[in-house]
């Protein structure tokens, strides 16, 4: 079945430490997007890729990076400049960059700084 | 600059009545509009869009939006509301259909049996 993969499903970082979440998609979809989830914020885009080996800041990419080597994986690495990063993180996909077509998701990806 | 909002952060109904979850946007140009639902600890599930044509839009589950464009609204209706329908609803819009979706902050459904 086609679909996003995201992993882990949790994950816990310590104060100071690197963690990089894992997005893989077989729709064959040009363009991917990571949200970040907070209660009562609703979503907001961390980055975006409308193609390979480009990316594009979102509103609170500070503290976040990423990387997209193949169409099918844009992972997201949390930095220890991100000083809140606790949160739901969300990947999603679109055919063509968008236009129009709804995103699809995967099923998140939790992160608790311990 | 392109926004969304959901005035509703909670809204609830008995099961059996008809449901209402209100979005509206703010825009320079022709919007794409879309209703999205989660359930816990899940990624969210597209319900509906509306990108041009006939006003009334109808999507996944029995559930259906209105374009109003005069009030700059996209309001999610359900004609009858089920206990499963409980869940948290998210509008988004994007702007030309070439930009990120921007989403609300999400209303939750409570339907009371």
């Amino acid at each position: 079945d086609g679909g996003i993969t995201q992993s882990p499903k949790y994950l816990f970082r310590k104060e100071g430490q690197n963690v990089t979440l894992s997005c893989e998609q077989n729709l064959n979809h040009d363009a991917m997007y990571w949200y970040r989830q907070d209660p009562g914020q609703g979503l907001r885009l961390i980055y975006y890729s409308q193609i390979v080996n480009d990316f594009q800041k979102g509103d609170i990419a500070e503290g976040y990076s990423v990387s997209r080597e193949k169409k099918e994986s844009f992972p997201l690495t949390v930095t220890s400049a991100q000083k809140n990063p606790t949160a739901f993180y969300l990947c999603a996909s679109t055919p063509d960059r968008g236009r129009g077509d709804g995103y699809t998701f995967g099923s998140g990806t939790r992160l608790t700084v311990v | 600059a392109q926004s969304v909002a959901q005035p509703e952060d909670q809204v609830n109904v008995a099961e059996g009545n008809p449901l209402t979850v209100k979005c509206t946007y703010s825009v320079s140009g022709n919007p794409y509009l879309f209703w999205y639902v989660q359930y816990p600890n899940r990624g969210l599930q597209f319900l509906l869009k509306y990108i041009t044509g006939d006003n009334l839009v109808k999507g996944s589950y029995g559930f259906e939006a209105e374009f109003n464009k005069s009030q700059t609204s996209f309001h999610l209706k359900k004609p009858s509301a089920l206990v499963s329908d409980s869940a948290l609803y998210f509008c988004a819009v994007s702007f030309s259909g070439n930009t990120p979706l921007v989403f609300g902050k999400g209303t939750r459904l409570s339907v009371i049996a």
